[in-house]
Parts: structure tokens; sequence; C-alpha cells
């Protein structure tokens, strides 16, 4: 499943397929990004991130794309699984190492 | 491990009441930060700091104050409590350069305030 375009608050995926979240970025003189992961009643819980001079950087089963033409950012899970169902946020910062969030995607896995 | 410790997980307050929620964190982390969530509107920034006893307002500070006498310990204080100030609050730290990557910042679990 992949949540198309700028931004969609949910994205719904059937266990085991790979999942794409997108996310777009507003200061291109952000040179650091962070993808967190916000379950139900929780804080957000870092997941992976990426600096502005890299284009790609792989974790365990997340890999996270950034394309600085457009502002883009993107979250692939691959092999999704229920304990993956959460909100992903996005996370731009800056030189005064503030974060700005994007607004998040509620991802739903389906059994 | 990393650990952004929130004490108060829930709390109840009456309007006018004077609100600290504390956050401690072990990471010996130079910033920390005290965000607000809500539906629909996101993470906003309320305050932050640098550094002992320095202090910086985030985008939305109005109704609130923070204190940071030690570098573990950052705490925000809700002055006069107001219903509009229901919320998740969240604190967070970082440090310069704490990893190759970048300023890795660490949330705590949250700490949800109702105001009646």
């Amino acid at each position: 499943g992949e949540s198309v375009g700028l931004h969609l608050p949910t994205l719904s995926v059937q266990e085991g397929d790979n999942s794409i979240i997108n996310c777009a970025y507003s200061n291109s003189a952000s040179d650091y990004f962070i993808w967190y992961k916000q379950e139900s009643g929780k804080g957000p819980q870092f997941i992976i991130d990426i600096r502005s001079n890299m284009d790609k950087r792989q974790g365990q089963r997340v890999t996270v794309l950034l394309n600085k033409t457009v502002k883009h950012l993107s979250l692939q899970i691959a092999a999704t699984q229920p304990g993956d169902s959460a909100v992903y946020f996005c996370a731009e910062v800056s030189n005064d190492y503030k974060l700005s969030f994007g607004a998040g995607t509620t991802v739903t896995v389906r059994a | 491990d990393v650990k952004v410790t929130q004490s108060s997980r829930y709390l109840v307050k009456r309007t006018g009441e004077k609100v600290f929620l504390e956050c401690v964190q072990d990471m010996d982390h130079e910033n920390m930060f005290w965000y607000r969530q809500d539906p629909g509107l996101g993470l906003r920034l309320i305050y932050f700091s640098y550094d002992v006893k320095m202090k910086e307002k985030g985008d939305i500070p109005e109704g609130y104050s923070v204190s940071r006498e030690k570098k573990e310990r950052f705490s925000l204080i809700l002055e006069s409590a107001s219903t509009n100030q229901t919320s998740m609050y969240l604190c967070a730290s970082s440090s310069p350069g704490a990893s190759d990557s970048g300023n890795t910042i660490y949330f705590g679990e949250g700490s949800w305030l109702t105001v009646v």
C-alpha cells in the first residue's frame, strides 16, 4: 500500500505487503530528517533518520528515501506486520534542533 | 538505553490551578523540548532549552513557562490552567552531534492533562 501525493492521512495495508508512506517537507535548508512511529497512548518512537547529503538509508525492514529536488521524504516498510499499525510522522530538523512535523499517516494493517 | 521520563502520565486539574509537568532524561542531552499534541493539529512546540537555565519560546508559548535548573530536568508550568490547555504533552531531548546521522530527538511517553 502507498500514501500517494503530498499526504494521505490514512493507509490500509494487507499483512505481508510493503507499505510506502510519503511526506512533503517545507524547509529546503533542513539538513536532517526523522521518521517516528506513534502507537495509541504513547509518545513518538524513533524509527530511522537521514541526513540531507544522503538519498537513501536502510534499517531493519525500513528504508527512508529523500528527494531534495522536490522536498519529498518517504518511508518504506517491508513485509508489514500487525505491530506496524500506528501513526507515522516525518520530521525535519532545523539548525537550532527544533523539529517541524508532518501531519501524520495512520497505518492500519489488515490480517 | 535511551530514556526520557515524564513523571505524570495522567492528570486532572481544575481551571485556575497551577500545574507542573516534569521531564527527566538520562542521556546527558543539552537540548530539551516541550510539545503539545492535539487531534488535527499535530505536534506543536511550546518551549525548548539548549542549556541549563536557558529557554526559548516555541510556536505556542502563551499560557506556559518552563524551568531548567539542572541539565537532566525540564519542567513545564501552567501558571493558571485553562480548559483549552487540555492536551497530551510530550517532552523530548537531543544532543548536537549525538550520532553519526544527526541530532536524534527522543520523546517521553507523554502526559495527558485534562483541565475541568
